[in-house]
């Protein structure tokens, strides 16, 4: 069975300080993963995902991650975190074979201050 | 504009009293979900639809029903709602082909006392 761990409920960081958001997945079978970004009061919105070719995916507002299949990972990082960026995050994989559901990590708050 | 529409966005209701969230996508997909999301819990999946007809449990289905008559809408039934159903509840939509993105609906925040 898959499953998503997001090994922080909450990441406090300084405006323009890097983070990282950790994210490991267990799955028998390829996967794609994807992280999505929740603002407060707002629904989900795709930040970016893996589906194959390069290990490294981007995001238009600077975010990035990297696909470790060794580690089972999909770390989420910023060099740069603005104010704005104070969201919560998920990562989520969903098995490409059957098109089953999309499994969710329990999320990683972001809280940026200035 | 390509989009995923809950309705009621809010509601308040009491225990036992049946209510339907409607959800309904412009985009032609095949694929619905229906997922709750709770503090510390992340989201978690009640029902989804693979197409017309076609419905199965996701994690947490108890209490739940849901339909799928047309490829556009996939409501959501709670028959006799209680407490421990209070919950931010989103609707989603994908096509059920590569890049298996899924579209999210605004939410809707249910509160039953």
């Amino acid at each position: 069975a898959q499953s998503v761990t997001q090994l922080d409920s909450q990441v406090p960081v300084f405006e323009e300080a890097p983070v990282e958001l950790r994210c490991n997945y267990s799955s028998s079978v390829s996967v794609y993963l994807f992280w999505y970004v929740q603002y407060p009061n707002q629904g989900l919105q795709l930040l970016l995902k893996y589906l194959s070719g390069s290990t490294l995916v981007e995001s238009i507002n600077g975010f990035e991650a990297e696909f470790n299949k060794s580690q089972t990972s999909f770390h989420l990082r910023k060099p740069s975190v603005h104010i704005s960026d104070t969201a919560e995050y998920f990562c989520a994989v969903i098995h490409n074979q059957a098109g089953t559901a999309l499994i969710f990590g329990k999320g990683t708050t972001l809280s940026v201050s200035s | 504009e390509a989009q995923v529409t809950q309705n009621p966005r809010y509601l308040i209701t009491v225990t036992g009293k049946k209510l339907t969230v409607t959800c309904s996508q412009n985009m032609n997909h095949e694929y619905m979900s229906w997922y709750r999301q709770d503090p510390g819990l992340g989201l978690r999946q009640i029902y989804y639809s693979m197409n017309v007809e076609v419905t199965d449990k996701g994690d947490v289905p108890e209490g739940y029903k849901v339909s799928r008559k047309e490829k556009r809408n996939f409501p959501l039934i709670l028959e006799s709602p209680s407490p421990n159903q209070t919950s931010l509840y989103f609707c989603a939509s994908m096509q059920r082909e590569s890049p298996y993105e899924q579209y999210f609906g605004p939410g809707t925040r249910l509160t039953v006392t």
